[in-house]
This record gives structure tokens, sequence and C-alpha cells, in this order.
């Protein structure tokens, strides 16, 4: 059973317009959400985090939100740019910190 | 900071053999290390979580005596591929947080493995 989802398989966004990714989950014990970027064939890269404790979190270009109510989160980046092209995964974790729940990921393709 | 080597990158062994790939914490003490599978346009599939100096746990489906997991101290876990077959064939990637209660995990670039 999928506990975060990704329903949006790919997404493409012009060059310096926002970009927005969005995450669902199930698991009401969640409390600690993050994005990652990855490339192919490369490991993933963290991007931002959020605690269940805030609704919303910025660094620079990034900002995730997080709607607890909804069980929904989202990263919006702005302006997007062409090296933004990626796969994006959103995860989620529970109590114990220790595991990490992923989304099947969403490809994101920023055109120039 | 936060940054996991993992070694080798990309590796092609015959059916039979065994494969050996190597996760390093750099810059930081790594608790917790976690082993994941890739399958082609799919997400990361947990195969095991693994504590420094006890047993990994394994996911439900994933052989532990396929694919042995040690991690014997605080900057190292191995992931050992036992009798590989073509199946095995995947892109696996190692990560590691510290144990901090809500920090993010920090992953290697992954091995390519292809056995022949």
């Amino acid at each position: 059973d999928q506990q975060v989802k990704q329903n949006s398989p790919s997404l493409s966004v012009q060059e310096g317009r926002i970009s927005i990714l969005n995450c669902d989950y199930t698991n009401s014990m969640f409390d600690y959400f993050l994005w990652y970027k990855k490339y192919p064939a490369e490991g993933p890269t963290f991007l931002i985090s959020i605690s269940s404790i805030k609704d919303k979190n910025e660094d620079g270009r990034f900002t995730v939100f997080l709607n607890k109510s909804a069980k929904h989160l989202s990263l919006h980046i702005v302006p997007s740019q062409p090296g933004d092209s990626a796969v994006y995964f959103c995860a989620a974790s529970g109590r114990t910190g220790n595991q990490f729940y992923f989304g099947t990921g969403t490809s994101l393709t920023v055109i120039p | 900071g936060a940054v996991v080597s993992q070694h080798p990158s990309w590796v092609i062994c015959k059916s039979g053999t065994s494969v050996k790939i190597e996760c390093r914490s750099l810059d930081f003490q790594a608790t917790t290390m976690f082993w994941y599978r890739q399958f082609p346009k799919q997400s990361l599939m947990l195969m095991a979580t693994s504590n420094e100096g006890s047993k990994a746990t394994y996911e439900q489906g994933v052989e532990k005596d396929k694919f042995l997991i040690n991690h014997a101290s605080l900057t190292l876990s191995t992931l050992t591929v036992t009798s590989a077959h073509p199946e095995d064939s995947s892109f696996y990637i190692c990560s590691a947080k510290t144990g901090a209660y809500n920090s993010p995990l920090h992953f290697g670039n992954g091995t390519r493995l292809t056995v022949t």
C-alpha cells in the first residue's frame, strides 16, 4: 500500500515560471516530510524538509507547503531553471524517525 | 556537509559470483543506513535498514541470505549480493542519517549492477 503518492508522473514548465510539484500521504502519524531531486544514474539529493509543526518552509527558490488536514504537501520552485529538470521525490517519516516512505516521483522538465 | 560515498558506481559481474557494494558517510556518523533498489521508471524500494553493530532489518520479500548487509562502524555499511543472477541487475542506492530525530536521509550516488 503506497502511503506516499505523487499522482503526476511528469510536469513541463517554461523557464522562469513557477513549478509546483504535489504529494499526498495517507498516514496521519507522519510528522516529517522531505523533497529530493534525482538525476539519472545518481542518488537522490536532499532539497528541503518540513516538520509537521510548520506549514511552510523556504530555502532560496524552493518552498515546501504542508497542509496537514488535507494530508498534502507541495514543492514550489520559483523561478524554474533548466537545471531543475530532474525527477523529484517526496518522502515522509513517522515517529521512529527511522522509516522513510517515498513517492513514485515526478519528472520535471523546464523548457528554456 | 553530509556526504555519502558509494563504491563502486557501476559493476558488471558473471552470474553466480558475489558483488560487494560499500557505503560510507564521509563527514558524519551514521547510526542508521538504508539500502534501496530502484527499477527503471519506478520509485525507490527499501531493501533493508541497518544500525551500527546490529543485524539489519529486511523488508518483506527481500532475501537476507542473498543480500548480506554489514554495518560494522558508524561510517561504513556494505551490501553483498551473493550468487548474483541477471534478475539482480539493478540500481542500488545507500543512504545514511544521523541519530537525530527529524534529520534527512543523505544518499550515495548509487551502484549500477549488471549481471551477465
